[in-house]
């Protein structure tokens, strides 16, 4: 079975600190995807990349930045964490479109 | 606009029924996908069902079948005899483009089912 593996369950940051969320999978998939859960607004996809060093914008980029510098590695960086990116983040990968994601267990992020 | 619309934020099913979560979408590529996710109170996002826009048949996939509809642009997912295991917040989403390259999923805001005894 494919495994995405985000590195924290839960954090606390404060405002201001430059926050790190990791994701790593394990089947050699091109594509893998930052998204945010917030409660009556679904996922809302932040970044993407389609291969290493590449990145792309979703629709929410804002305030975040992305990393891929070997294919099983995703990071999504917040430069100055505020308490408006308080949410739950999940990372995902795909290969074969008709499959869907296959997502990490995700990462509640809370910024005081 | 709304690429994808779930109208139920919330469904009240009893243990044995069945249970239809509505999905609506929008889009113009005539090549898409469209998928329903289970997400837990654990958090974890399942994949549940999967159907291609040139699909002939409905898929099914268990006690989970989707509905489509593809004039009405409805992707309503149905599930069969209804477990209290079944109580999770549940997502539709659509891929729009064929090929491996630009995948993105766009998702819909949820339906959170609650199965009672």
């Amino acid at each position: 079975d494919v495994k995405v593996t985000q590195s924290s369950r839960y954090l606390v940051k404060r405002t201001g600190e430059k926050v790190f969320l990791e994701c790593v999978q394990d089947m050699d998939h091109e594509n893998m995807f930052w998204y945010r859960q917030d409660p009556g607004l679904g996922l809302r996809l932040i970044y993407f990349s389609y291969d290493v060093k590449m990145k792309e914008k979703g629709d929410i980029p804002e305030g975040y930045s992305v990393s891929r510098e070997k294919k099983e590695r995703f990071s999504l960086i917040l430069e100055s964490a505020s308490t408006n990116q308080t949410s739950m983040y999940l990372c995902a990968s795909s290969f074969q479109p008709n499959y869907g994601y296959t997502f990490g267990s995700g990462t509640r992020l809370t910024v005081v | 606009a709304q690429k994808i619309t779930q109208t139920q934020p919330g469904m009240f099913v009893q243990e044995k029924e069945a249970v239809t979560l509505d999905c609506t979408y929008d889009t113009s590529d005539p090549s898409y996908g469209l998928f329903w996710y289970k997400q837990p109170s654990s958090g974890e996002m399942i994949f549940l069902i999967y159907q291609g826009s040139y699909d002939q048949q409905n898929a099914t996939e268990g006690r989970y079948s989707l509905n489509f509809q593809k004039a009405r642009k409805s992707a309503n997912l149905v599930i069969s005899a209804s477990q209290l295991g079944d109580s999770a917040m549940y997502f539709c989403a659509m891929r729009e483009g064929r090929g491996t390259g630009f995948q993105k999923l766009v998702f819909g805001t949820g339906t959170r089912l609650l199965v009672s005894p």
